[in-house]
């Protein structure tokens, strides 16, 4: 299954390093999703894309931008990033949620970030 | 803030039996609720999801119930098998916002 893809799949940054995680959807859909998977912990929505205009910014720290340039690609861009910081990033995407359909979320495998 | 409890957060049984997994949710404004399995180290997936104008829906040996009024929902697995060993998720909301339960670990004893 090739739906939605993450790179890369592992990450070891520094705390002052600048790195960024990459996304491409093969859905044909129109939004795209950052969320954010801690052990033990509910998915945290950090960015929500809908057809290229963010939608939602759930109070997410600055050092963490995210970049939406087409419908099919969405990244996010890490600095200055904290050791707590360290988790699995998941990327997601949906038919326009602001219909029914939409609703069903897509996931990528995810990208495992450790910051040291 | 809005947010969505899940329990038990580890559920161990044995092969073949039924496995029950509940979520309690407090937007009242909520109008989805999907179950997602995560499978250890691989993506979230949907395996049911039901909408608040239905109390019931059953996809071979999985059902999800839905009372409203209580603003509950539970997960029901039967004849559990092997396959089933993983981590399941609920959420409930709609239009760009799910809120998540924690998650529960179901082991299948063999």
């Amino acid at each position: 299954e090739t739906g939605v893809t993450q790179t890369p799949r592992h990450l070891v940054m520094g705390m002052t390093n600048k790195k960024s995680l990459k996304c491409e959807q093969h859905l044909g859909h129109n939004a795209m999703y950052w969320y954010k998977q801690s052990a033990k912990k509910p998915l945290e929505l950090m960015f929500v894309y809908n057809f290229k205009e963010q939608t939602e910014n759930n109070s997410v720290p600055s050092r963490f931008s995210p970049e939406c340039p087409n419908s099919s690609h969405l990244f996010l861009h890490l600095h200055t990033l904290q050791p707590e910081d360290s988790a699995l990033y998941l990327c997601a995407s949906s038919q326009d949620p602001k219909t029914p359909s939409g609703n069903t979320i897509y996931f990528g495998e995810g990208s495992w970030l450790t910051v040291v | 803030g809005e947010n969505v409890e899940q329990h038990p957060s580890t559920l161990s049984v044995q092969e073949g039996d039924s496995a029950v997994i509940k979520c309690t949710y407090s937007d009242s404004a909520s109008n989805y609720f999907p179950w997602y399995k995560q499978e250890l180290g691989k993506r979230p997936q949907l395996i049911i999801d039901i909408r608040s104008n239905v109390g019931e829906k059953k996809d071979q040996r999985i059902a999800v119930t839905l009372n409203k009024t209580a603003k509950h929902f539970s997960l029901h697995i039967t004849e559990t098998q092997p396959e089933d060993s993983a981590v399941y998720f609920c959420a409930a909301g709609g239009g760009y916002q799910l809120i998540w339960g924690a998650g529960t670990k179901l082991i299948i004893k063999p």
